[in-house]
């Protein structure tokens, strides 16, 4: 199996709305990400979980809140978004983090989830 | 300042022809290089990982080639097929200093269209 998958696939909130987006792996991944992708650009990593800890927060604001209940499952919470955070939100998982430079990591992509603020 | 650069943004060729994609880099510390197919409104899927040791990698009709050198990759798609459109992405990795990751940059990515 070497399928992530994201729920909803699509989602639209208001502005005062609380929702949260959910990521699923099973293939023993130990890294999992958020992206956000708007269109026709390419993907912003947001977040990254490494053992189910945050190691990486690019700078995103508060109202993206992310959560790693356990080693398959990622989820997203978002709160009081923007109309302009409105994109499709991209989660990724791949084996570990990268430990050296003849081990790459391939990030395997789940299907995203369009998110449309009003 | 990391970059990748791809070219064309698009292009639309015949079903069963052929096509080379471009890509440039200008990322340091180079780790690898990967090009991704992704459909419109889906996840990227990989397609090939190259290191820097590696000069071309094959998967079915794509093979993707790595100058290290010139920083230069290409993406060839031999025998199109309709199911072919889509955007392709190329990301180089850099080594992310003090935290083990490795920093993905992304081009802007080449939009195939496969016509009949």
């Amino acid at each position: 199996d070497t399928e992530v998958t994201q729920t909803p696939k699509h989602l639209v909130m208001g502005m005062t709305n609380k929702k949260s987006l959910k990521c699923e792996q099973h293939m023993g991944h130990r890294a999992m990400y958020w992206y956000k992708q708007k269109a026709k650009k390419p993907p912003e990593l947001m977040f990254v979980y490494s053992y189910e800890k945050l190691s990486i927060n690019e700078s995103v604001p508060s109202r993206f809140s992310p959560e790693c209940p356990n080693s398959s499952l990622l989820n997203l919470h978002l709160h009081a978004l923007q109309p302009e955070d409105s994109a499709l939100y991209l989660c990724a998982s791949s084996q570990d983090r990268w430990t050296g430079p003849r081990k790459p990591d391939t990030q395997y992509f789940g299907p995203g989830t369009r998110l449309t603020v009003l | 300042k990391n970059q990748v650069e791809q070219s064309p943004q698009s292009l639309i060729i015949l079903e069963g022809k052929n096509c080379t994609l471009q890509c440039n880099y200008t990322v340091s510390p180079f780790s690898n290089l990967r090009w991704y197919k992704q459909d419109t409104g889906r996840g990227p899927v990989s397609l090939t990982i190259m290191t820097f040791s590696e000069n071309t990698k094959s998967n079915g009709r794509y093979t993707a080639t790595l100058d290290a050198d010139t920083k230069q990759s290409s993406l060839h798609i031999t025998a199109s097929q309709l199911s072919d459109s889509a955007s392709y992405i190329c990301v180089v990795s850099a080594n992310r200093m003090n935290t083990g990751f490795q920093k993905l940059v992304f081009g802007t990515g080449t939009r195939l269209l496969v016509s009949p």
